[in-house]
């Protein structure tokens, strides 16, 4: 079975360029994060998604940043205009429904954003 | 983040037992994880403890918590090689939202 899919797996972009990061979650998952790591931070979760609705964006750092799930095998997460701090691993994970819980959460390999 | 806490780095020799501590602040965490990144690669969940048993073991690995003191620690028993990476201690409060310590990097020696 696929996993968790992300791209691009790596991106390197100029100050104030759009990037746009894309993720597959696995079939039948309706729980969709998006998680971003940094050595100072670690792991901070910056949105998630139920059946394609934001949940919780209070993660999400600034205006910049948006995120949307148009159905349920596609999100994006967009920064406009990137900025050299936004550089990190950004994660996408999904989560089968509540029946399902037993808190694992599948992570996709990460995209690495360096902003120059 | 600032809700979980743990050491950045760990060094252990090959064939000793390594101990990962973590700190959280939310009194209502239901589930305690502890996740395993390797390196170029996403976390995978390791093990998880229910926030009403105090330990829990899984052959080599054995989960402890201390619920009072809000301590929880992962005790790799005989650590190889292959057991170098980040470790992530992680907490939810029943539904799937899960938050993420800074993790610990572990590192052997052989």
């Amino acid at each position: 079975d696929a996993g968790v899919i992300q791209s691009p797996r790596h991106e390197v972009t100029e100050m104030g360029q759009e990037v746009t990061l894309r993720c597959k979650p696995i079939s039948g998952h309706d729980y969709l994060f998006w998680y971003r790591q940094t050595m100072m931070r670690g792991l901070e979760l910056l949105i998630y998604f139920n059946n394609n609705v934001p949940i919780d964006d209070s993660g999400m750092p600034e205006d910049r940043f948006s995120a949307k799930m148009p159905n349920a095998s596609f999100s994006t997460l967009k920064i406009q205009p990137s900025e050299p701090r936004d550089s990190a691993v950004y994660f996408c994970a999904s989560s089968p429904p509540g029946g399902e819980y037993t808190g694992e959460l599948f992570f996709g390999e990460g995209s690495r954003l360096t902003v120059l | 983040g600032e809700d979980v806490e743990q050491s950045l780095f760990l060094s252990v020799r090959e064939g000793d037992s390594s101990v990962i501590n973590c700190t959280y602040t939310d009194s209502s965490s239901t589930y305690l994880y502890w996740y395993k990144q390797e390196p170029g690669a996403g976390l995978q969940l390791l093990t998880y403890i229910f926030s009403n048993m105090d330990m829990k073991q899984d052959q080599r690995l054995t989960v402890l918590l201390n619920k009072k003191d809000k301590h929880l620690s992962l005790r790799i028993a005989d650590t190889q090689t292959g057991d170098s990476a980040i470790y992530f201690c992680g907490y939810s409060g029943g539904y799937q939202k899960v938050t993420f310590g800074t993790g610990t990097k572990l590192q052997v020696i052989p």
